[in-house]
């Protein structure tokens, strides 16, 4: 199996901060990654696909990039509804394989 | 009405069969796969399989093999996840999610809470 390995696993931030997220696959996925947003009692979101690609909808202040083995997700300028955990997952390989989360804290 | 919807929460005892299901609306539900995936309490999110309703076509992740059952009716465009023998463990939210012609999972079931105990 192909092992995400998500950091950190969780985070301290107020508004306006920027969080960074990294994702490192064990072996290449190509651009096969997506990042989803849940919070407590939701189901996930898709917030990005193919590593950088913004679902319609989802505010530009979400952002993805990488390709290979790593990738990194940014929120360039943190907001209120944006505390909750975030996962990657690729699904380049079966079988597909989530990061183990992150949780993004109020500080 | 939201593409995946899932059937009720159940609270069963140890040894017992379940299965749980989550009908596709307002679409083709023979064009798109549909994966499980698993959230146990206060975890992260583990993938346990997927299939294709126009054929059957069933992956696994090497986790859930032989500990679960996937099936899908298409004519009633329903997907199913089934166990024969539950165990506490099997306590958690499992969601059903549809696999988009690019290959994320855009449409999400509301989940499906089992709780196991005796």
């Amino acid at each position: 199996d192909i092992q995400m390995t998500q950091s950190p696993s969780a985070l301290s931030a107020s508004v306006g901060d920027r969080v960074i997220i990294t994702c490192r696959a064990t072996l290449s996925i190509g651009s096969w990654l997506a990042w989803y947003q849940q919070k407590p009692g939701e189901a996930p979101k898709l917030l990005i696909y193919k590593a950088s690609t913004l679902k319609s909808g989802v505010p530009s202040r979400f952002s993805g990039s990488g390709s290979g083995t790593e990738f990194t997700f940014t929120i360039s300028s943190l907001q209120p509804e944006d505390f909750a955990t975030y996962y990657c997952q690729q699904y380049n390989t079966y079988p597909w394989t989530f990061g183990h989360g992150t949780n993004v804290e109020v500080k | 009405e939201a593409p995946l919807v899932q059937s009720g929460a159940e609270v069963k005892k140890p040894g017992e069969s379940l299965k749980i299901s989550c009908k596709g609306t307002g679409y083709n539900f023979t064009t798109y796969w549909i994966g499980w995936v698993r959230q146990m309490p206060g975890k992260g999110l583990e993938w346990m399989g997927i299939i294709h309703p126009a054929d059957s076509d069933t992956r696994y992740s090497p986790s859930f093999q032989g500990q679960v059952t996937i099936s899908a009716d298409k004519s009633i465009s329903t997907a199913y996840l089934q166990w024969s023998s539950l165990r506490a463990s099997d306590t958690a939210i499992y969601y059903c999610a549809r696999r988009e012609a690019t290959g994320e999972s855009d449409s999400w079931g509301q989940g499906t809470l089992v709780t196991v105990s005796s």
